[in-house]
């Protein structure tokens, strides 16, 4: 199975802050992987897919890149609502598999 | 519009049987293959399996393998997730999802609780 290890597992943030979240694929899987965000109590919400797509409608404050093996989940000016646990989730093998999740506390 | 429309919360005793639902909307069921996922505080999402409701073939995770089924119904466009005898670590919220790089649409969630 592929380990997607995300770091870090929790952070504390400001309001403007540039916060960056990173997953580290065990093994190559292209640009197979996707960011989620999650607040308490909703459904997870896709912001970016293939590594580097910006989910329609999700602002353009968030960005995704790729380097081998190592993906990042960029958010340039924090904002209120960016407060939640975010995912990465790899979909290149099975069985798919997700990071342990990075939560952006105030 | 696209939506996955899932059953309501359960609450059922170690052993019993279960079988949770999510009804698709606005797009063809056969399109897309539909997966499952399993939420709990302590683990995360996990990915439990996925089904191809235009054959129902089926593919599951290696810890989910033999402990749960898989199905789906193209006629009701609905597809579902079976257990025959549940544990009380079956206890989580479990979401389907539409397959689209990755997955672009969640139902809004099912919460089993598993306890005597």
């Amino acid at each position: 199975d592929i380990q997607m290890t995300q770091s870090p597992s929790a952070m504390s943030a400001s309001v403007g802050d540039r916060v960056t979240i990173t997953c580290r694929a065990s093994q190559g899987i292209y640009n197979s992987l996707a960011w989620f965000q999650q607040k308490p109590g909703t459904v997870p919400k896709r912001l970016i897919y293939t590594a580097s797509s910006l989910q329609s409608g999700v602002p353009s404050r968030f960005s995704g890149s790729a380097s081998g093996t190592e993906f990042t989940l960029t958010i340039s000016s924090l904002q209120p609502e960016d407060f939640a646990t975010y995912y990465c989730l790899q979909y290149d093998s099975y069985p798919w598999t997700f990071g342990q999740g990075t939560k952006v506390e105030i | 519009e696209v939506q996955l429309v899932q059953s309501g919360p359960e609450v059922k005793k170690p052993g019993e049987s279960l079988r949770i639902s999510c009804k698709v909307s606005g797009y063809r069921i056969t399109n897309n293959w539909i997966s499952w996922v399993r939420q709990t505080p302590g683990k995360g999402l996990e990915w439990m399996g996925m089904i191809d409701p235009s054959d129902s073939h089926t593919k599951y995770g290696p810890s989910f393998q033999g402990h749960v089924t898989m199905l789906s119904d193209k006629s009701s466009s609905t597809a579902h997730l079976q257990w025959s005898s549940l544990k009380p670590s079956d206890t989580a919220m479990y979401y389907c999802a539409r397959h689209s790089v990755g997955f672009d649409f969640w139902g809004q969630g099912t919460l089993v609780t598993v306890s005597s």
